[in-house]
This record gives C-alpha cells, structure tokens and sequence, in this order.
C-alpha cells in the first residue's frame, strides 16, 4: 500500500525555522515527482513545491521562493521542506503528495497524499 | 499565474440530485486539469485527471469534462458519502493553481 506520512510541524516564533519530513513507503520513491501542498485554517488549497523523481527541477510559489528548500533523500525513501523566515502566513496544514507525471511534461496531477502536520506560526 | 475560478463556492443538494461544478481558467489550459474531493480533517483525494479520466477507485458517478478555459465536474446521483469541498487544479505550468473550492452541503 502506498503511504505517505508528514512530521516536524508545530508552532514557531514569527521569522523562525522549521524542517518537514515525509516517509514515503510502498512504491519506487525515486521514479517520482513528489510535491507539498498546504492549506491554511479554514481556506483553500495552495501549492508550495515540487521536485522531481532525481531530485532535479524544483519549483515553488512565489509565496515561498527564497525562503523553502525542497530536497530529498531517495536512499531513504524522505522528501523534506525546509522552511526559513517563517511568517504568520505561512500557518497551515502542509501535504505531501505523491506525483504522477512530469511538471511541463504532459498531464501531471497528485495520486496519493499524506494525512498532513500543522505549521503555526506565532510569537 | 494561471487563476483558476470555480462556481459555485457553494452549494445545498439532496441525495439524488445530479450536481455540476465548474472551474473556468484564466487562460487556455488544454486538458490539463484535475479535481480533487476533501472532507472535514481529511487528505484530498484525486477524483478526475486529465480533465476526464476517472482515477482508479473513484466511483462512476463522478465525471469530468472540458477543456481549454472551462471544464465541469459531473456527479449524477450525490450519494451521502460526496458530501465535501471539491477543487479544481491546473498543472499546465509551474506555479501550479487550485480554484477556491465548491462545498457540497445537504440540503
């Protein structure tokens, strides 16, 4: 069974650091692309990232960039986002997904998702 | 950046009702969409790919269709379990965009 499983959320002061891992298990973590999705309390969902199956290629909203770092570790079958200069907007509940398809390379949407771990920011 | 609208943000429907959803794309997006079906406290679960192709489990009620700027989500008989927030997705280029979302209540 494929699954996917978040950790390292919580609550952080305004302009710290947190990092989020997610355990991949039951498919060839490296043949794909694997993605973050977050969704703040009470709205919508929001992309954050991707990352190819090599680790190659990332992408990330304009929302993030400069600030997050997605990375993965396919000899652990990890992804992980590395969140700097948190901010009050950043609170949400983040996903990782699991990819099928290749960003700009024909049709590619999210197969699998994990349950999520919450990020708030706050002093 | 590719906005994604979505109609109704919400809706009341009875167990029966044939219900549509519809997202429309700030620019031609081909067929490169996909919708998305969560509840309360829960993952979202990838319903339609590709505008139209039923991922793998999803019940036959739920069709998808479109393409270009405008597409519609189908379920033709609401079931007591649909009752959720659908979204719309485009993955025609990065940033990668969700429509706001269309809740499912009861009526």
């Amino acid at each position: 069974e494929v699954q996917l499983l978040e950790s390292g959320g919580g609550l952080i002061q305004p302009g710290g650091s947190l990092r989020l891992s997610c355990a991949a298990s039951g498919f060839t973590f490296s043949s794909y692309g694997m993605s973050w999705v977050r969704q703040a309390p009470g709205k919508g969902l929001e992309w954050v990232s991707d990352i190819r199956g090599g680790g190659d290629s990332p992408y990330y909203a304009d929302s993030v960039k400069g600030r997050f770092t997605i990375s993965r570790d396919n000899s652990k079958n990890m992804l992980y986002l590395q969140m700097n200069s948190l901010r009050a907007e950043d609170t949400a509940v983040y996903y990782c997904a699991k990819d099928v398809g290749v960003m700009l390379r024909g049709h590619y949407y999210m197969d699998v998702w994990g349950k999520g771990t919450p990020v708030t920011v706050s002093s | 950046d590719i906005q994604m609208t979505q109609s109704p943000s919400s809706l009341s429907a009875s167990v029966g009702d044939r219900l549509t959803i519809t997202c429309r794309a700030s620019q031609s997006i081909s067929s490169f969409l996909n919708w998305y079906q969560q509840k309360p406290e829960k993952a979202p679960k990838l319903l339609i790919y590709a505008a139209s192709s039923l991922q793998s489990g999803v019940p036959s009620r739920f069709s998808g269709s479109g393409s270009g700027t405008d597409f519609t989500l189908t379920i033709s008989s609401l079931q007591p379990e649909d009752f959720a927030t659908y979204y719309c997705q485009q993955s025609y280029g990065p940033p990668i965009t969700f429509g706001g979302g269309t809740k499912v209540e009861i009526k």
